[in-house]
């Protein structure tokens, strides 16, 4: 079975332009949850995604959204960049039936903005 | 809101000897707990997990046991090798959301 998938891997951006991440999760999960990794604030829930609606939702201004679609794919847009956005952003998916699911995490996408 | 607090890092040891990361939590609810490792350049790796307490998590040689009573969940390995060096993440997961500690990177030598 694949895992989840992540792309693109690497994206360079300027500050003020905006972002789309996209997370292709494991085939039957339902949810997935997007976080950011940095070096300062670590790990940072964004939010989760559930049969195409956002069931939770960390502590990121209105600029960080996200959206799912019916094959459980889902993006994550970004817009206005600054430069403290510059993180890896990691999706996971899980089958998000249960309170206790596992989550299965992708490789990430790293973003830099310049 | 929910919280977890791991041992600072960075952790060195020698090849063989005895490894223990310590880790609590806060929590509203009931939480499960993980421990997940990253390796360089690589998303993270679900190491293991225990969903109630007095819950043993085990793989690969490594262990943690859900302790409710005193919020704990410290991961411990008998005799580390090289190729377990990497950034182990404690994790609680309750209402839909994971909630991390800051990592530890542990190098082992040889």
């Amino acid at each position: 079975k694949a895992g989840v998938t992540q792309t693109p891997r690497y994206l360079i951006k300027t500050r003020g332009q905006q972002v789309t991440l996209s997370c292709s999760p494991i085939s039957g999960h339902r949810s997935v949850s997007w976080y950011q990794q940095t070096p300062g604030q670590g790990l940072q829930f964004l939010f989760e995604y559930f049969s195409e609606t956002q069931r939770n939702k960390g502590n990121f201004p209105g600029r960080f959204s996200g959206r799912q679609f019916s094959n459980s794919r889902s993006e994550m847009n970004v817009s206005t960049l600054e430069l403290g956005d510059s993180a890896l952003y990691l999706c996971a998916s899980s089958l998000g039936d249960r309170p206790h699911n596992e989550q299965f995490f992708g490789p990430g996408t790293r973003l830099t903005v310049l | 809101g929910d919280s977890v607090t791991q041992m600072e890092g960075p952790v060195t040891l020698s090849e063989e000897a005895f490894l223990t990361i310590n880790c609590t939590y806060t929590a509203t609810g009931y939480p499960s707990l993980f421990w997940y490792v990253q390796y360089p350049g690589e998303g993270l790796q679900l190491l293991l997990k225990a969903t109630k307490a007095d819950d043993k998590g085990s793989n690969k040689g490594f262990e943690a046991t859900y302790r409710k009573e005193t919020t704990s969940f410290h991961l411990e390995k008998g005799s580390v090798q090289v190729s377990d060096s990497a950034v182990y993440f404690c994790a609680l997961y309750d209402a839909g959301k994971s909630t991390f500690g800051d990592g530890t990177t542990l190098t082992v030598k040889p």
